[in-house]
């Protein structure tokens, strides 16, 4: 069965503070794996990764992959109070018709 | 696009009464997803169908639970009796596949209160 763990569960920072959420994972055919962030609503989309070792980047907020230790990390640089929200780890399963599996998720509190 | 649409966004109803839950996905997209949320359990995937075929009906909790997707831009979640610990919000996502390698585009969800 497909899993992710994402670490911490929760975090409290400062403005202006750098966060980095874990995301750890095991699936049986890896196609993609993908960060979400979660405010009120609907999680909205922030990366898709498929190769190791690239960063992708979009504005303060960067992610990478490492498919050989079954990882991927998101950092949050410069953080402001609209970072506030639950991020969201998910895997693609290839094999399995394209299973998307989500982990815990990690809440973060960004203070003024 | 208007993207993933579910309806309704909110539903009150009393234990022992029927759910149905609606979701129209992204024209296009192949796969689609029904995911339960609520603060204890984090966002479950409940069924997700390939081609309006289920492929893995596993996550759904119970015989009360049903889905069906009897065409490419349509899908139903049904829970018939429901009970109070059925109460979450209900996300449909549809992805695209094969060369569309996409990522999930989430509805609104539904938020389900059972009384």
């Amino acid at each position: 069965e497909d899993k992710v763990v994402q670490s911490p569960l929760s975090l409290v920072v400062h403005e202006g503070d750098t966060v980095t959420l874990n995301c750890s994972y095991e699936v049986t055919n890896f196609r993609s794996l993908l960060w979400y962030k979660q405010e009120k609503k609907a999680p909205t989309f922030l990366f898709m990764l498929t190769s190791s070792g690239i960063e992708k980047k979009s504005g303060r907020l960067s992610s990478i992959l490492d498919k050989k230790e079954l990882f991927s990390i998101l950092n949050i640089t410069a953080t402001q109070t609209g970072d506030s929200a639950v991020y969201l780890c998910a895997v693609r399963n290839k094999a399995a018709g394209n299973k998307l599996t989500f982990g815990g998720g990690t809440r973060v509190l960004v203070k003024p | 696009d208007a993207g993933v649409i579910q309806s309704p966004r909110h539903e009150v109803t009393e234990m022992g009464q029927e759910v149905t839950l609606r979701c129209k996905p992204i024209s296009g997209h192949n796969s689609l997803f029904w995911y339960r949320q609520t603060m204890m359990r984090g966002l479950e995937l409940l069924i997700y169908f390939n081609n309006n075929v289920p492929i893995d009906d596993s996550g759904m909790p119970e015989d009360r639970f049903s889905a069906k997707m009897p065409n490419a831009s349509f899908s139903t979640l049904k829970i018939q009796p429901s009970e109070p610990r059925d109460s979450a919000v209900y996300f449909c996502a549809s992805i695209g596949t094969g060369s569309l390698n996409t990522e999930a585009f989430f509805g609104q969800g539904t938020r389900l209160t059972v009384v």
